[in-house]
């Protein structure tokens, strides 16, 4: 299975500060075929289910703030949420859907500082 | 709008079978896999397996000695069957959707979740 790496585990960011997740993969998640990287992000909030918030590395789902981006290729990726709102705090995770089985990050813990 | 809805025990004993439905309405069509992913409590994401309403089946294959899923179209109902359940297999098991964006496993719609606790 492919092992997926979060850091940090957790993060403290002021409102309207900039936050930076990263996420490693333990082998590229890139097909060379399409050029495409099969990583998504996912936003848990306490009680709820997680959301889909990004897939493709960057391409944003639908309804997703702009202030929610993701980058990276091959095994090294970052969601970066560009000013930090209340409504932001949650755990986010990272997933390979490149190999099955998909498997998903740990997850970092982002809160308000 | 796309909703799911688990259902099933909340309390199972340790070497029974854990069985769960969940309930689809709302948006389903042939390009459409349907997952089980389970979340012990405070910790990660584990996907279970999928099920696509023509009957094809993938599992985990950490899991894939003890789990079923199957579906009923008649009723919108996709079902898992997890046997010879542990403590280990606590957890809010979610059911979610997959094949809008291209994968088997980019999941856009999740229910709420059900956990599901194994003790005596």
């Amino acid at each position: 299975d492919i092992v997926m790496t979060q850091s940090p585990d957790s993060l403290a960011v002021s409102l309207g500060e900039r936050a930076s997740i990263n996420c490693k993969s333990s082998q590229s998640v890139l097909y060379s075929s399409n050029n495409r990287n099969y990583l998504a992000w996912y936003q848990q909030k306490p009680g709820q289910p997680p959301k889909l918030l990004i897939y493709w590395a960057s391409t944003r789902d639908s309804g997703v703030p702009d202030r929610f981006s993701g980058s990276g290729s091959g095994t090294d990726f970052t969601l970066t949420i560009s000013s930090l709102q209340a409504e932001d705090v949650a755990v986010y995770y990272c997933q390979q859907y490149h190999s099955t089985p998909c498997t998903f990050g740990q997850g970092t813990k982002l809160e308000i500082k | 709008q796309v909703q799911l809805q688990e259902s099933g025990p909340g309390l199972v004993k340790p070497s029974e079978t854990l069985s769960l439905s969940c309930s689809v309405s709302g948006g389903s069509n042939s390009r459409h896999y349907w997952s089980w992913i389970r979340q012990p409590p405070g910790k990660g994401l584990e996907w279970i397996g999928y099920i696509h309403y023509s009957g094809g089946t993938n599992y985990n294959p950490s899991l894939k000695s003890r789990v079923t899923i199957s579906v009923d179209t008649s009723k919108n109902q996709v079902s898992l069957k997890l046997t010879s359940v542990t403590a280990a297999d606590t957890a809010v098991y979610y059911c979610a959707r997959s094949g809008d964006t291209g994968s088997y496993y980019l999941f856009d719609y999740w229910g709420q979740g059900t956990l599901v606790t194994v003790s005596s």
